[in-house]
């Protein structure tokens, strides 16, 4: 059975630009969930999606949105790229709303210059 | 909000020795709490859960933990450890009304030969 894939594995960007990551959770997941690693900050939770629809948003600017299609396959795309906004971004794959067992991709670095 | 709190950023022990990695949630019953452990450039990887069935948990790679409701605690052990255990190690939990889950800072655990 195939993880959690994350594409890309890592990106540059100029700051004013906007980036989109995409995540594809396990086969037969319908949760998807997005976090940002840094190191300051450590792991803080962006948004959930549960069949197509957000179902928690965690305590970041509108300038982080994410979508999630009927597929389960979610996207997450950052606007106005900020020099802080560098980070690890964690996708976590689950089978059910709640993150209860949460598998994770490998990530996507993004470094903003 | 649900809250972990992992005492001690950096822990460092000799090959064979006892492993011993810290976290105390916050005070009310959380539903779910878990140690996921992540290596360099990598996503993050389940290692146990709780979810009140038992209050010793036993995860892979040798690794258990104990749920203690007196102390609000939720520590990691393994009796021995081995060099390939060195890693970044994370406890979390689910956060009862918001369903997302919530991090510690994570605790960097080196293993001396």
């Amino acid at each position: 059975k195939a993880g959690v894939t994350q594409t890309p594995r890592y990106l540059i960007k100029t700051r004013g630009q906007q980036v989109t990551l995409s995540c594809s959770p396990i086969s037969g997941h319908r949760s998807v969930s997005w976090y940002q690693q840094t190191p300051g900050q450590g792991l803080q939770f962006l948004f959930e999606y549960f069949s197509e629809t957000q179902r928690n948003k965690g305590n970041f600017p509108g300038r982080f949105s994410g979508r999630q299609f009927s597929n389960s396959r979610s996207e997450m795309n950052v606007s106005t790229l900020e020099l802080g906004d560098s980070a690890l971004y964690l996708c976590a794959s689950s089978s059910q709303q709640g993150n209860t067992e949460a598998f994770f991709g490998q990530g996507t670095r993004l470094t903003v210059v | 909000a649900q809250s972990v709190t992992q005492l001690g950023s950096h822990v460092s022990v000799s090959e064979g020795a006892l492993v011993l990695l810290r976290c105390n949630y916050s005070s009310s019953v959380p539903p779910y709490l878990f140690w996921y452990v992540q290596y360099p450039n990598q996503g993050l990887q389940l290692l146990l859960k709780y979810t009140s069935a038992a209050t010793l948990v036993k995860g892979i790679n040798g690794f258990e933990a104990e749920f203690k409701k007196s102390e609000t605690s939720f520590h990691l052990t393994k009796p021995s450890a081995h060099m390939s255990d060195a890693a970044e190690y994370f406890c979390a939990v689910i956060s009862y009304n918001n369903n997302d889950m919530r991090f510690g800072a994570g605790t960097r655990l080196t293993v001396k030969p």
